[in-house]
């Protein structure tokens, strides 16, 4: 069974730094495009960014480039995200998210429990 | 970025009744080459993260009822539920991954009549 556990999540105060991980596991992590997506409280989900299976291609949302990173560990099936200089808008739920293989790197057919960050003084 | 505008906002059926959902993107998502529409929905149960049910946008993930399905092409797309159940009554969202980043709907509640 695939399962996808998030954690690193918390209250931070604006212009603080925080970084989530993701731990997976029931499938080959090293084989696949991951994903970390948001959902702020009441909205659409948003797409934040995603990297390749070996770590060499990395792509984000406008809002987030500069102050985001996204990595991975494949010996240790592990999804980080680094981010810094948050700011209020960035308070959401932080999911982990797969991509399936043979359709495209953009979706999600295995999404964590997610991991709330709330950005506030 | 594609802005996803999805309707209604809200809806509510009857038990064994047609739901039907709307997504328009703000430009077409259909690639000429391959002549495929990308674009998915995902239906979100309360506490639940969302579960993908639909992409290239009429084919059915893995283990999802036939009850629902996907239509439309280019810019207007449909999520229709052919026979509502109980267990139906989410938030569904409509997203384009035809280009970075890829964007979703502001999703359409739906509920029992």
């Amino acid at each position: 069974e695939v399962q996808l556990v998030e954690s690193g999540g918390g209250l931070v105060q604006p212009g603080g730094s925080l970084r989530l991980s993701c731990a997976a596991s029931g499938f080959a992590f090293s084989g696949y495009w991951m994903s970390w997506v948001r959902q702020a409280p009441g909205k659409g989900p948003e797409w934040v960014a995603n990297i390749k299976q070996d770590g060499s291609e990395k792509y984000y949302v406008g809002s987030v480039k500069g102050r985001f990173t996204i990595s991975r560990d494949n010996a240790n099936d592990s999804l980080y995200l680094q981010m810094s200089s948050l700011r209020a808008e960035d308070t959401a739920v932080y999911y982990c998210v797969r991509a399936p293989p043979t359709i495209s790197s953009l979706l999600g057919d295995s999404w964590g429990q997610g991991t709330l960050v709330i950005v506030s003084s | 970025d594609i802005v996803m505008t999805q309707s209604p906002d809200s809806l509510a059926v009857s038990l064994g009744e047609r739901a039907t959902i709307n997504c328009k993107s703000s430009q077409s998502v259909l690639y000429s080459s391959n002549n495929k529409n990308y674009l998915a929905w995902y239906q979100q149960k309360p506490g639940q993260p969302p579960k993908m049910l639909i992409y290239w946008a009429s084919t059915r993930e893995s283990g999802v009822p036939d009850r629902f399905s996907g239509s439309g092409s280019g810019t207007d797309f449909t999520l229709t539920i052919s026979s509502l159940q109980a267990e139906d009554v989410a938030v569904y969202y409509c997203q384009e991954y035809y280009i970075h980043p890829p964007t979703f709907g502001q999703g359409t509640k739906l509920e029992l009549k």
